[in-house]
């Protein structure tokens, strides 16, 4: 039974470029949700999926948007970067009942 | 809203020795639960373990148990008989228990870096 997958493990961008980063949940959940981990912080909610739809958003511009389709994979897109985007993005899956949140690896995404 | 505080940016501990790790939160909510995740350079977040605000016994996972003092918002980690391989980025977190779209977020503490010396 795979676990949460994330693609790619790192991604290198310039400023002002956009980018796409992608998550597949485990095997039987229908939720994600994205985080933003700085560098030396705890990471910060951005948003969650759920039936295709954003469910909660936490306090992020809307650079930030997503996407989930119906196998309940996931995207997070951002745009018109900055520096201060660069972060590891971790991606977590659960089903939509409170329930554990299983997260993936992260993607490493560093603007320059 | 929630915050989670983790006052101790570093710890360290003799292998085999125990430490514990502090984390307090602030929350008007009754029912919550409480969560420790291990971060390695892996970098993927682990459960390490859970507590149920509405459940007065302290959680137990192996060698791996809190002291959650709801009244003082305080929930700590001990790690007892530490190995090396429980190195890692420890994070406090905070999810409410009440239904509804909103709620289910994780709220994180900044993590402390604990360190096992052989």
């Amino acid at each position: 039974d795979a676990g949460v997958t994330q693609s790619p493990t790192h991604l290198i961008k310039t400023r002002g470029q956009q980018v796409t980063l992608r998550c597949s949940p485990k095997s039987g959940h229908d939720t994600v949700s994205w985080y933003q981990q700085a560098l030396g912080q705890g990471p910060q909610f951005i948003f969650q999926y759920y039936e295709e739809e954003e469910r909660q958003r936490g306090n992020f511009p809307d650079r930030f948007s997503g996407h989930q389709y119906p196998n309940y994979s996931s995207e997070l897109n951002v745009n018109a970067l900055l520096l201060g985007d660069s972060a590891l993005y971790l991606c977590a899956s659960s089903f939509f009942s409170p329930s554990r949140q299983y997260f993936g690896a992260g993607t490493r995404l560093s603007v320059l | 809203a929630q915050t989670v505080t983790q006052s101790q940016p570093e710890m360290s501990v003799q292998e085999a020795e125990t430490v514990t790790l502090s984390c307090t939160y602030d929350t008007s909510e009754s029912d919550y639960y409480l969560f420790w995740y291990k971060q390695p350079p892996s970098r993927q977040m682990i459960l390490v373990i859970r507590q149920e605000a509405y459940k007065q016994q302290n959680a137990t996972e192996n060698r791996f148990s809190v002291n959650f003092q709801k009244a003082a918002k305080s929930f700590s980690l001990k790690i007892s008989d530490s190995q090396l391989g429980d190195a890692a980025m420890y994070f406090c977190a905070y999810r409410s228990a009440y239904s509804g779209g909103s709620n289910y977020k994780l709220t994180f503490g900044k993590g402390t870096l604990l360190t096992v010396n052989p």
